[in-house]
């Protein structure tokens, strides 16, 4: 059964940091997807990553896919407050056509 | 505009009763799918449908059931056989064949 693990759960950091959020996942697998979930909304899709070693970057986000480890992450660059966002990661195991296994999510918080 | 579309956006249940939630999309999707979510949580697949007249449990079927005579609508029913239905539902579609998923904006159901 596969397992998508992230962390931290919540973050909060102050305008102008840098961090990054994980994401593991338990079996093999080539796609892994970012979402952004604001309060009481539905999920935007952020980056689609479809190979080991990928890389996408929008703004202040950037994510990276290692399918070796097994790890995605999603690194937040001079944070602001527009992005204090609930952040899943999502992972089609290979095999399982179109249906993908959620993490619990990252609730981000940015602090003026 | 293509998209999803999801009614209502709030529904009121007393238990007992069922309730139908909707879901279309006009973007030609070939796969359709339901998704749970509670507070604080990351979401649940409840069923998918990858071709019409056709459909799939996910991890938490028991308490609901699904329809698919048309492409373009994924009906959700909640019974009363669902022991705790108040919850966040969100539909997606996508490509069988890319697997990123798009949402609609979601049905709260509360249960009085």
């Amino acid at each position: 059964e596969l397992k998508v693990e992230q962390n931290p759960l919540f973050l909060s950091m102050q305008e102008g940091k840098n961090y990054t959020i994980y994401c593991n996942y338990s079996t093999t697998s080539d796609r892994l997807y970012w979402y952004r979930q604001d309060p009481g909304k539905s999920l935007e899709s952020l980056f689609v990553l479809l190979s080991n070693g990928a890389v996408k970057q929008e703004g202040r986000l950037m994510a990276s896919l290692d399918t070796k480890a097994r790890l995605s992450t999603l690194h937040i660059t001079a944070a602001v407050h527009d992005l204090s966002a609930t952040y899943f990661c999502a992972v089609v195991s290979t095999g399982t056509a179109s249906k993908l296994t959620f993490g619990t999510g990252t609730r981000l918080q940015v602090t003026l | 505009d293509g998209g999803i579309t999801q009614s209502p956006k709030y529904l009121f249940r007393k238990e007992g009763q069922n309730v139908t939630l909707s879901c279309e999309q006009n973007l030609n999707h070939d796969a359709m799918y339901w998704y749970r979510q509670d507070p604080g949580q990351g979401l649940r697949l409840i069923y998918y449908s990858q071709i019409v007249n056709d459909f799939q449990k996910g991890d938490i079927a028991e308490g609901y059931s699904v329809s698919r005579e048309k492409k373009e609508s994924f009906p959700l029913t909640v019974t009363s056989a669902q022991k705790n239905p108040t919850a966040f539902y969100l539909c997606a579609s996508s490509q069988v064949r890319y697997n990123e998923q798009f949402f609609g904006p979601g049905t709260r159901l509360t249960v009085l």
